[in-house]
């Protein structure tokens, strides 16, 4: 497969740990983002978001947890499978009055192995 | 995911030839992009179009153009292709400008050399 990304940090648990990514992000007027997981030779794939109107969010095993005050973002997924082996990165945009169109700006992303 | 289909998923070019990548999308999204994956980068933005015939340039344009004729239909040109270019081209698609998450396409592994 292809490689995603060099030098990304990494993250190494165990099958059925539970596993905490983290994402930073500098721009105090985002108020939308999404957390991708990317195989190798695959696209990205959209697996939960959140607005800034909410500090929590679920969904089937994955949490995404959302800090305004220092910027910052949580992935977290319960019981981890091998299956969850991939890179995740996070997703921001700013709506910025309806003229963005929509443009996110991209994380570097996560390397997640899962051993069995 | 969301019916997007990129073509060819490789291809090699030599340095100078135009390269033509498509995209075509099933779920009727007015809004499409064109993103550029590269190691230490991660996803840049190229084009997108929020429309038919409705284009706008993102922040690595330069040497590339895009036509959006139909709603299901993104091209992306690169009009004379270099080695910089090498790189992993995505297609993404969502049905309103915010709140709503990108669906991509698998992408398309180009080299130029």
């Amino acid at each position: 497969g292809e490689s995603v990304g060099l030098h990304l940090p990494t993250l190494s648990v165990q099958e059925g740990d539970n596993s905490i990514i983290n994402c930073a992000y500098s721009n105090s007027a985002s108020d939308y983002f999404i957390w991708y997981k990317q195989e190798s030779g695959k696209g990205p794939q959209f697996i939960i978001d959140i607005r800034s109107n909410m500090d929590k969010r679920q969904g089937q095993r994955v949490t995404v947890l959302l800090n305004k005050t220092v910027k910052h973002l949580s992935l977290q997924i319960a019981a981890t499978q091998p299956g969850d082996s991939a890179v995740y990165f996070c997703a921001e945009s700013a709506d910025a009055g309806g003229t963005s169109y929509g443009k996110l700006t991209f994380g570097q992303g996560t390397i997640l192995t899962v051993h069995p | 995911d969301a019916g997007i289909t990129q073509s060819p998923r490789h291809k090699v070019t030599e340095t100078g030839t135009p390269v033509t990548l498509r995209c075509h999308q099933t779920e009727n999204h007015r809004y499409m992009y064109w993103y550029r994956q590269d190691p230490g980068h991660g996803l840049r933005l190229i084009h997108y179009s929020y429309g038919v015939k409705d284009t706008d340039k993102g922040e690595v344009s330069d040497g590339y153009s895009v036509s959006r004729s139909k709603t299901e239909d993104f091209l992306l040109t690169l009009e004379s292709a270099t080695s910089s270019q090498t790189s992993v081209y995505f297609c993404a698609s969502r049905q309103s400008s915010y709140n709503s998450p990108l669906h991509f396409g698998n992408g398309t592994r180009l080299t130029v050399t």
